[in-house]
């Protein structure tokens, strides 16, 4: 089993839409978790960090749920603009080493 | 302000050639980061360093990667001899703190012919 795993997509969302993603990671007493976001050819930029009470940032929410391993990314009334490639990050207990899924790629139409 | 940079941005050479990059971290950041991201692979961690010390190499995939870290502002992966499939993007990252978020450079997209 990978340590960090994301369904690749694509996810074709219409503008407006609501779009969820998920992210599993293997090791349970991992400690920190990031969404990052990647354009084409462009480098990775954070877009959230994940706490356990959960967080939002505008249209953007991120959830926890240890329980299951897994974090989530919500996306509210998507824009064009928010077709990227989302990247999950996992810290594995007792390193700073960030571990990257594979990312969801995601395209909103017009 | 300015981010991190990696230089060059776009490299080709051939196979057996010497192959350095280079990076500079974001001014007043402690730690850096080296990925390397393939389609296969995904983005994969290589190396990183705090305070100019190398903490855990374990990433790097075989001895004809070496990096260094000679100063504060400064960091070099070097192949030494290059090879076609380590044609992929190198992304340098640097963060405040280990614990800090860690922010990329634009990659130098390296081709190995």
């Amino acid at each position: 089993r990978k340590e960090v795993e994301q369904d690749p997509g694509p996810f074709n969302v219409p503008e407006g839409a609501t779009v969820a993603f998920n992210c599993t990671y293997s090791n349970s007493a991992s400690q920190s978790f990031f969404w990052y976001r990647q354009d084409c050819r462009k480098e990775p930029k954070l877009l959230m960090s994940v706490y356990s009470s959960g967080n939002e940032d505008g249209r953007f929410t991120a959830q926890l749920n240890r329980a299951s391993q897994y974090i989530s990314l919500l996306i509210r009334d998507s824009k064009l603009s928010d077709s990227a490639t989302y990247l999950c990050v996992v810290t594995p207990p007792g390193t700073y080493k960030y571990i990257f899924g594979t990312g969801t790629r995601l395209k909103v139409l017009a | 302000d300015a981010g991190v940079i990696q230089s060059p941005r776009h490299e080709v050479t051939e196979m057996g050639q010497e192959v350095t990059l280079r990076c500079k971290p974001i001014s007043g950041h402690n730690s850096l980061f080296w990925y390397r991201q393939t389609m296969m692979r995904g983005l994969e961690l290589l190396i990183y360093f705090n305070n100019n010390v190398p903490i855990d190499d374990s990433g790097m995939p075989e001895d004809r990667f070496s990096a260094k870290m000679p100063n504060a502002s400064f960091s070099t992966l070097k192949i030494q001899p290059s090879e076609p499939r380590d044609s992929a993007v190198y992304f340098c990252a640097s963060s405040l703190g280990l614990e800090e978020t860690q922010y990329f450079g634009p990659g130098t997209r390296l081709l190995v012919l």
